[in-house]
């Protein structure tokens, strides 16, 4: 196992709802990236965090945010909720601030939105 | 063109057939290449770096081709424990996410 640890492992919501899913990374990885997985595709990365800031983001609209915590953890945050983001969002830990390090996957949280 | 295109599966093999995985990437300046594995409803986990002058890990063996902008994963005397889906992912430079293929999937039938 990675030590990647994210909640919740499933979560229901209604269209227009926010959400926020959470993820703790690996011991001595300061680094987080949120992924989003569709069924049937890879992983399209989302955003990431670096030491509390945002490191890069993906093509994703604003009504996704997040924040990252002094101890690396983070969170992923979806307004105004859409069929559309029915997915695996998947959360990784890295070391170090590049985009392309190896990423360490949590189990991620599957979100249905009906 | 899509940035990282990934041969359509399903590949169905029998064990201890060898099987390829063919990748292409879209962008030139890509400087990173992986092959990640997925089990089903799992998260990904990388199973290996491709690097220029290809590498091998067991019965798994990467090569990068930059001038045609591919990527192989050839895998020797399956197991019935690689039944899984295959991502290909590139990267740029250090200031570029990852890029995720949409995933091959293997079954490896007894």
């Amino acid at each position: 196992e990675t030590g990647v640890t994210q909640s919740p492992t499933h979560l229901i919501k209604t269209r227009g709802q926010q959400v926020t899913l959470r993820c703790s990374s690996q011991s001595g990885h300061n680094t987080v990236s949120w992924y989003q997985q569709a069924l049937g595709q890879g992983p399209q990365f989302i955003f990431q965090y670096y030491r509390e800031e945002e490191n890069g983001r993906g093509n994703f609209p604003p009504r996704f945010s997040g924040l990252q915590f002094p101890n690396y953890s983070s969170e992923l945050n979806v307004n105004a909720l859409e069929l559309d983001d029915s997915a695996l969002y998947l959360c990784a830990s890295s070391l170090g601030q590049g985009l392309v390090n190896e990423q360490f996957f949590g189990p991620g949280t599957r979100l249905t939105v009906l | 063109r899509k940035e990282v295109e990934q041969d359509p599966g399903p590949f169905n093999v029998p064990e201890g057939a060898t099987v390829a995985f063919n990748c292409t990437y879209s962008n030139s300046a890509s400087q990173s290449f992986f092959w990640y594995r997925q089990d089903c409803r799992k998260e990904p986990k990388l199973l290996m770096s491709v690097y220029s002058s290809g590498n091998e890990d067991g019965r798994f063996t990467a090569q990068l081709n930059r001038a045609s902008q591919y990527i192989s994963l050839l895998i020797r005397d399956s197991k019935l424990s690689d039944s899984a889906t295959y991502l290909c992912v590139v990267g740029g430079s250090g200031n570029t996410p990852l890029v995720f293929g949409k995933g091959t999937r293997l079954s490896v039938i007894a």
